[in-house]
């Protein structure tokens, strides 16, 4: 089984329209954490967000945010008054136990496309 | 702080010859490095965790002696693509887990490998 599942190939939205990107995860491991990266055509891989399995709170950065529902096991990435910038490829990923040695799993991604 | 450089960033060799990629964390010291291959539109397959001092863990389906893979310091992992061949063509990242081990994993910019 996938343990991460990004349902959306593709995402379109207006600039200055929120939107916001799907992530499924799962795990039996009651410590993880939950990390969305942006990748744009360049290549390089940018860290957008990081939630752990035992914060209370939703994680926010800026315009991004993200949406935990630890029953459901999903964590959405909303980005809130979308620019041209943002069109890249986005990925969720998970981390299991707490420990920076352990390796990350990364979904399929979202191609996110801001129009003007 | 937290940022991880890859040495070259685009590379095109004939088949049969081999590549060294370098992956550097600049402001930190990460004693775990990872290395990761994507096609094109496609998602990040991790192929190996590179720890200082010691050998390096691949995923399975991973050459070893195909990518070789060295972390002899606390600031640089490389990995050499032996006797390479067309197949071998894709787009390499690294990433390394700091600066406090249990954060995220901060990405290179990639490496565009080419094997003519």
């Amino acid at each position: 089984a996938q343990k991460i599942t990004q349902t959306q190939p593709g995402m379109f939205v207006q600039e200055k329209e929120a939107v916001t990107l799907d992530c499924t995860y799962d795990t039996s491991d009651p410590s993880y954490g939950l990390f969305w990266y942006k990748q744009p055509s360049s290549g390089e891989m940018i860290f957008l967000i990081y939630q752990g399995s035992y914060d209370q709170q939703n994680a926010t950065e800026g315009r991004y945010s993200l949406n935990f529902q630890k029953a459901r096991k999903s964590a959405n990435l909303v980005i809130s008054a979308s620019q041209l910038g943002d069109s890249a490829m986005y990925f969720c990923a998970m981390r299991e136990g707490t420990s920076g040695y352990s390796t990350l799993t990364f979904g399929k991604g979202t191609m996110l496309l801001v129009s003007p | 702080g937290a940022v991880v450089s890859q040495h070259p960033s685009r590379v095109i060799c004939k088949s049969g010859t081999s590549v060294k990629i370098e992956c550097r964390s600049l402001d930190f010291q990460a004693t775990t490095m990872f290395w990761y291959r994507q096609f094109p539109k496609k998602s990040l397959m991790l192929m190996a965790t590179s720890n200082e001092g010691s050998k390096a863990t691949y995923e399975q389906g991973v050459e070893k002696d195909k990518f070789l893979i060295n972390h002899a310091s606390l600031t640089l992992s490389t990995l050499t693509v032996t006797s390479a061949h067309p197949e071998d063509s894709s787009f390499y990242i690294c990433s390394a887990s700091g600066p406090l081990n249990t954060d995220t994993q901060y990405f290179g910019p990639g490496t565009r490998l080419t094997v003519l």
